[in-house]
């Protein structure tokens, strides 16, 4: 079955730093996806992506936050400057249409020290 | 103050029995609801969905009921094994793929 994948599968950075996260998705999805998952608790809606623009977003996508498709395969989530909230597990998540089945990649664990 | 992790209700069965997760939402207006498996450093996977539409699907091995008078959500397992053991999500939306996720519940199979 096809999947979306993920890199890193964990990141460290300190407090203040720039991170990339990278995301594959399924080859002919169209809706992408990023959810966090801070330890022990749920997963979180971060955004949604469709056409090159993001569609919806949540309370918790900040200025911080930005996202690039920079090719037809690859979709990055950028944390411009990290604080210690942010350590999370991302996950990012890809869809062939609006309300079909959402595939999830297996996630970056990011720890802020 | 500190943040609590969230402890998750915790079913224990034993391999071959049937598992039955439950889960309550909260929007009445959500008209799709999932279930999703996550093992250990792994993401969320998909095990079943279910549109408000209906009350009941099944799929290999596993069964969603749906109530909506009663906003509830359940996942049986049939001959739970070793490899079920997850924490298992539902989930709901009313339109899309920006899915609020329940609480969890952490499944152990007893060999």
């Amino acid at each position: 079955e096809p999947e979306v994948t993920q890199t890193p599968s964990h990141q460290v950075t300190q407090m203040g730093q720039e991170v990339i996260l990278r995301c594959v998705p399924i080859s002919n999805h169209l809706y992408f996806y990023w959810y966090r998952q801070i330890l022990g608790q749920k997963v979180e809606f971060l955004f949604s992506f469709y056409n090159n623009e993001i569609s919806e977003k949540s309370e918790i996508f900040d200025d911080q936050f930005s996202v690039e498709r920079p090719d037809g395969s690859n979709f990055t989530l950028k944390i411009r400057s990290t604080k210690l909230e942010d350590s999370a597990m991302y996950f990012c998540a890809s869809s062939r249409a609006f309300d079909e089945k959402l595939f999830f990649g297996s996630g970056t664990q990011l720890s802020v020290l | 103050g500190e943040s609590v992790g969230l402890h998750l209700p915790t079913l224990s069965v034993q391999e071959g029995d049937n598992s039955i997760i439950n889960c309550a939402y909260s929007n009445s207006a959500s008209d799709y609801f999932i279930w999703y498996k996550q093992e250990s450093g792994k993401g969320p996977q998909f095990i079943i969905d279910i549109r408000s539409n209906m009350d009941k699907r099944q799929g290999q091995r596993v069964t969603v009921l749906l109530n909506k008078t009663v906003k509830h959500l359940s996942l049986q397992i049939a001959a739970t094994q070793p490899g079920d053991s997850a924490v298992y999500f539902c989930a709901e939306t009313g339109g899309g793929n920006k899915l609020t996720f329940g609480t969890g519940t952490q499944l152990k199979v007893e060999l």
